[in-house]
């Protein structure tokens, strides 16, 4: 099967500028996550949707930062405008079942200047 | 709240040494105990997990056991090989809940 897959794998934008980060996850898993690993330090949850529904969104840092799943398929991260601080390498992950054994992409490394 | 804590890195070793990197938790309930894995250029991995206490995880000649009293998870290679090198993350879930990791331990093994 495939796996979840992100794009694009780096980007580098302005400070100010938008960015959106896609994540396909594997087909049919209903759980999808967003996590977050700046500056080489631990990788934080963002949020979590159960198909189209956001199910903890805790972990969301502000609201220049919005995440949808419309349909329940894929997943978009949209950071608007960005910061120096958002820069870091942006994890998806999804999973079938419950507790989670996560598949993880390969991440999005944002970089912004 | 909820969180783990891991050995911090880079730890450098020798083809064949002992590999043991510490990992301790904190959870208000019974949370699973994962361990994963960065090789460079890829995403995470699982390696291996264990779901309650005293269980031991394993996969590829590493191994952790969970530790209630210790509320500890730490990983363990009898021999490293250079192949080994990688970021490695602990993390947490409880039943309901998101992941939580720790800042991971980047393991180079040099031949």
């Amino acid at each position: 099967e495939a796996g979840v897959t992100q794009f694009p794998s780096h980007s580098v934008i302005e400070k100010g500028q938008t960015v959106t980060l896609r994540c396909d996850p594997i087909s049919g898993h209903d759980n999808l996550y967003w996590y977050r690993r700046v500056m080489g330090k631990e990788i934080k949850f963002l949020l979590h949707f159960v198909k189209e529904s956001k199910q903890d969104e805790s972990g969301m840092p502000n609201n220049r930062f919005l995440a949808e799943r419309t349909g329940g398929t894929y997943s978009t991260l949209k950071v608007q405008p960005a910061e120096l601080e958002d820069s870091g390498v942006y994890f998806c992950a999804s999973s079938q079942t419950q507790p989670p054994s996560l598949h993880f992409g390969n991440g999005t490394r944002l970089t912004v200047t | 709240g909820d969180s783990v804590t891991q050995m911090e890195g880079p730890v450098t070793l020798s083809e064949e040494a002992f590999l043991t990197i510490n990992c301790t938790y904190t959870a208000t309930g019974y949370p699973s105990l994962f361990w994963y894995v960065q090789y460079p250029g890829e995403g995470l991995q699982l390696l291996l997990k264990a779901t309650k206490a005293d269980d031991k995880g394993s996969n590829k000649g590493f191994e952790a056991t969970y530790r209630k009293e210790t509320t500890s998870f730490h990983l363990e290679k009898g021999s490293v090989q250079v192949s080994d090198s990688a970021v490695y993350f602990c993390a947490l879930s409880l039943v309901y809940g998101d992941m939580r990791f720790g800042a991971g331990t980047r393991l180079t093994v040099k031949p």
